[in-house]
């Protein structure tokens, strides 16, 4: 079992340019959410997809868009970049089915934006 | 809203001795608790939820909801206990959020 992959691992951009980072969740998983986590704080909720459709948002500006496809992997799309979108972007997949079931976290995307 | 509070970003312990890393959180309703962990290197993974009532590594939290905290403790530091810890709350109720604390780093001294 692979877990949660994430590509790529590292990113940089340009201030203003676009960016699509990728992720497969944990096998039998269904849901797959985002988080972002700047240096020196915890994670931070972007938004959750289920049967691809967004199912929850974080206090985030439309900017961060997402996709889920049929085989529940997602994407994480990042419009008109900023310096502080500077980040470490984490991907984490649960089970809807399981009650309580855990989220289980990606080795995340290193974004920088110069 | 709900908001977790970790007090100390760092914290220093010798090998052997006790650990307690804070953890307050706000939130009206019947949150789930969770310790996350991360060790140098690795991903963010799971170390114990207050509904399982299990000690993990030696790790202990229970939920004291009259002072609103979850406090993570292990009564013998290990110095493969170093690592990021990060107390996150799930307000359930159809919310699938995690609210993660800022986290403490835990130094244990050889």
């Amino acid at each position: 079992d692979a877990g949660v992959t994430q590509s790529p691992t590292h990113l940089i951009k340009t201030r203003g340019q676009q960016v699509t980072l990728r992720c497969s969740p944990k096998s039998g998983h269904d849901t797959v959410s985002w988080y972002q986590q700047a240096l020196g704080q915890g994670p931070q909720f972007i938004f959750q997809y289920y049967e691809e459709e967004e199912r929850q948002r974080g206090n985030f500006p439309d900017r961060f868009s997402g996709h889920q496809f049929p085989n529940y992997s997602s994407e994480l799309n990042v419009n008109a970049l900023l310096l502080g979108d500077s980040a470490l972007y984490l991907c984490a997949s649960t089970s809807r089915d399981r009650k309580n079931s855990p989220l289980h976290f990606g080795n995340g995307t290193r974004l920088t934006v110069t | 809203a709900q908001r977790v509070t970790q007090p100390e970003k760092l914290l220093s312990v010798f090998k052997g001795a006790p650990v307690e890393l804070k953890c307050n959180y706000s939130y009206s309703g019947s949150p789930e608790l969770f310790w996350y962990v991360q060790y140098s290197r690795q991903r963010l993974q799971l170390l114990l939820r207050h509904i399982s009532r299990e000690s993990i590594k030696g790790f202990t939290a229970d939920l004291n909801k009259g002072e609103t905290s979850f406090h993570l403790k292990k009564p013998f530091a290990q110095e493969e206990d170093s690592a990021m810890y990060y107390c996150a709350l799930y307000p359930g109720a159809g919310s699938y959020q995690l609210t993660f604390g800022k986290g403490t780093k835990l130094s244990v001294i050889p």
